[in-house]
């Protein structure tokens, strides 16, 4: 059976330092990757999605960027964090619907 | 631009009760539609997914679509207390790879 794996599930940082957050899949190969953020009480913004090693699609420009390394493994970046960063993020694959690993909640300060 | 549209809510059902949420969506190309569960805290779960018009029943729950009207509901009978979450709709067309949310309805079951 498939998983996704995402880490780490909490997260503290100051302004103006770098972000990295890890989502792994298992159990399928070249799947549809995509990360999403939920700012709180809101909707899931779609920031970026991924088909294959090296494709990347940006939804929404902003100060993030994400990079897709190997097959299953999809990664969330940032060299500086502003406060409007802090939020939900989520990260998914594709086989139908989406399926969501289980979030990491950032909290820049 | 697509777009997906719910009510906030909160909808509050008595426990037993059917509840009814709502759903509608503005690309008429749209050919998926996807319920999703959220708790308070949690990621997203998908509970329902529907691709052509009519009904669509899995248990207590029951997924509506109507393209003509792009109109998707979920109804979830008997509702139990468990079943107090957020339901987020989304869609994904034939001309993309993206799934596009609605802003979610906060569902309360009051015991």
């Amino acid at each position: 059976s498939q998983t996704i794996h995402q880490w780490p599930a909490t997260l503290v940082q100051p302004v103006g330092s770098p972000l990295s957050l890890e989502c792994t899949v298992e159990g399928t190969s070249n799947p549809n990757l995509y990360w999403y953020r939920q700012a709180a009480g809101r909707g899931l913004q779609l920031l970026f999605y991924s088909v294959g090693i090296g494709q990347i699609s940006s939804e929404v420009p902003q100060n993030l960027s994400a990079s897709r390394p190997q097959d299953r493994q999809f990664i969330l970046s940032s060299k500086k964090l502003l406060l409007s960063d802090s939020g939900f993020y989520l990260c998914a694959w594709r086989k139908g619907g989406a399926f969501f690993g289980q979030g990491t909640r950032l909290t820049v300060v | 631009q697509k777009e997906v549209e719910q009510n906030s809510g909160p909808l509050s059902v008595p426990e037993g009760a059917i509840a009814s949420l709502n759903c509608t969506y503005s690309d008429r190309v749209s050919q998926s539609f996807f319920w999703y569960r959220q708790y308070s805290g949690k990621s997203p779960e998908l509970i329902m997914s529907i691709y052509s018009n009519g009904d669509k029943e899995d248990g207590r729950f029951t997924a509506q679509l109507n393209k003509a009207s792009q109109y998707v509901s979920l109804l979830i009978r008997d509702s139990q207390p468990s079943d107090s979450a957020t339901y987020l709709c989304a869609v994904i067309d034939n001309y993309g790879q993206n799934f596009v949310f609605g802003p979610g309805t906060r569902l309360s079951v009051l015991p």
